[in-house]
């Protein structure tokens, strides 16, 4: 079974700082991962996706994450933070085998950032 | 490109009523999905269509029900509402089963 978990529900940066939002996965096969951002009152977007492929994966906006498999984790971050980053993010996980049938994308239960300016 | 299209975006009923809620896709997607949102508990999986004509149990199902019978829609019923299924309704599609594109949302409030 696959799981994900991200720590910190509501996570508060100034603007200009390091972003850095954490999700650890668990899977008992290769996993494709992904961050989903949610603005206010909108569907979800991808940020971006490991598909195993580099370990470190550059998204949109600037955003960009590392795969480590020692670690269980694929944390995302961004040099310095916008007001227009304030969103709900939200990690994924599914299993990397050929898609030939359905794989469930499992979802964190997301993590809310505040831009403080 | 519309991408994925849901209606309505709002809807009020009281408990014991029916409703549909239609998502529409324009990108030939093979894979449709009906997701829940709920504060704290991030996107379940309701229900979810590998192609037309076909439909599957996701992991909160119950009180649900979809068809699929054309490629680009796909339908989420609600037989008999209850207040338990207040909730942001998301509709997805993707061309295989990992990058999914979302429709904007579906607000749905029983009373």
């Amino acid at each position: 079974a696959q799981s994900v978990t991200q720590l910190g529900s509501h996570v508060s940066v100034s603007e200009g700082a390091l972003v850095l939002l954490r999700c650890n996965y668990s899977s008992s096969v290769p996993p494709y991962l992904f961050w989903y951002v949610q603005y206010p009152n909108q569907g979800l977007q991808l940020l971006l996706k490991y598909t195993s492929a580099a370990t470190l994966v550059k998204g949109i906006n600037g955003f960009e994450a590392e795969f480590k498999k020692s670690e269980t984790s694929f944390h995302l971050t961004k040099p310095s933070a916008h007001m227009s980053d304030a969103a709900e993010y939200f990690c994924a996980v599914t299993s990397n085998r050929m898609k030939t049938s359905y794989d469930k994308v499992i979802f964190g239960p997301g993590t809310s950032l505040s831009v403080i300016p | 490109n519309a991408g994925v299209t849901q209606t309505p975006k709002f809807r009020v009923l009281k408990t014991g009523q029916s409703m549909t809620l239609l998502c529409a896709q324009d990108m030939n997607h093979e894979y449709m999905y009906w997701y829940r949102q709920d504060p704290g508990m991030g996107l379940r999986l309701i229900h979810y269509s590998v192609g037309e004509g076909t439909t599957a149990k996701g992991e909160v199902p119950d009180g649900y029900n979809v068809s699929r019978l054309k490629k680009q829609n796909f339908l989420l019923g609600l037989e008999s509402a209850a207040p338990s299924q207040t909730s942001v309704y998301f509709c997805a599609s993707s061309l295989r089963a990992n990058v999914l594109t979302f429709g904007a949302g579906s607000r749905l409030t029983v009373l």
